[in-house]
């Protein structure tokens, strides 16, 4: 079964906005990893985030981790055409299995 | 070297057809993976090697024969194929295997597009 599931499934923004995606998961983790992959590509890691960290920053991206309510959240801030890519978010189960979230599909418009 | 290299880049094969994806990392990683991805769908995983050792098969169709030659290739060798099984097929390794206070993510190459006619 899905560990991560991410919303919204798809998200068109205008470039220069913000964008905010969502992950939420069902069991305890050690850790949660965000990748982007643009269209046909390989997957890119983003930022890993440990199950003891609430917050971690990296250039435009800000990622938070409420381990609480088992979510996370991605944030890009001014947003530029080539942030248009699926972003997954994947969680490191305590049997550490890597399981990917369904992934939200972002478009940012010109 | 920071990368992982995937060969091909497309590959179009017939159901009676054998050929084999290849993968290439010179970072030192320790566990490498297949990954099959359909079209708007996350990444499934295949087969996880760790130091050389097949660690995790999930369940993947014996048309699929994975293959560590050293800790720096990992080999997909497919025969008989499907036309389901037309996918984005990709690599990854990782420092140590997947999980725990180790672990630091996945470095993806940039897949096999393949095509069963």
């Amino acid at each position: 079964s899905q560990q991560g599931e991410e919303d919204p499934q798809a998200l068109s923004i205008q470039e220069g906005e913000n964008a905010t995606m969502n992950c939420s998961y069902k069991t305890s983790i050690n850790n949660l990893q965000w990748y982007r992959q643009n269209s046909g590509r390989g997957l890119v890691h983003l930022i890993l985030i440990r199950s003891n960290e609430r917050e971690k920053h990296s250039g435009r991206l800000r990622v938070t981790l409420d381990t609480s309510k088992k979510s996370s959240s991605l944030l890009i801030t001014a947003s530029r055409a080539a942030d248009t890519a699926s972003y997954f978010c994947a969680t490191d189960a305590m049997n550490d299995k890597i399981i990917f979230g369904k992934g939200t599909r972002l478009h940012i418009l010109p | 070297d920071t990368e992982v290299t995937q060969t091909p880049k497309h590959l179009v094969m017939g159901m009676t057809n054998k050929k084999s994806l290849k993968c290439e990392q010179h970072m030192g990683h320790r566990a490498m993976y297949w990954y099959k991805q359909k079209a708007k769908k996350p990444p499934e995983l295949m087969f996880v090697y760790s130091y050389e050792k097949l660690s995790i098969n999930e369940s993947v169709p014996s048309r699929f024969s994975p293959e560590c030659p050293n800790s720096s290739l990992l080999n997909l060798h497919l025969h008989a194929l499907q036309p389901e099984d037309s996918a984005l097929y990709l690599c990854a390794s990782s420092q140590a295997p997947q999980g725990g206070e180790r672990w630091y993510g996945y470095t993806f190459g940039s897949g096999t597009r393949l095509t069963v006619v």
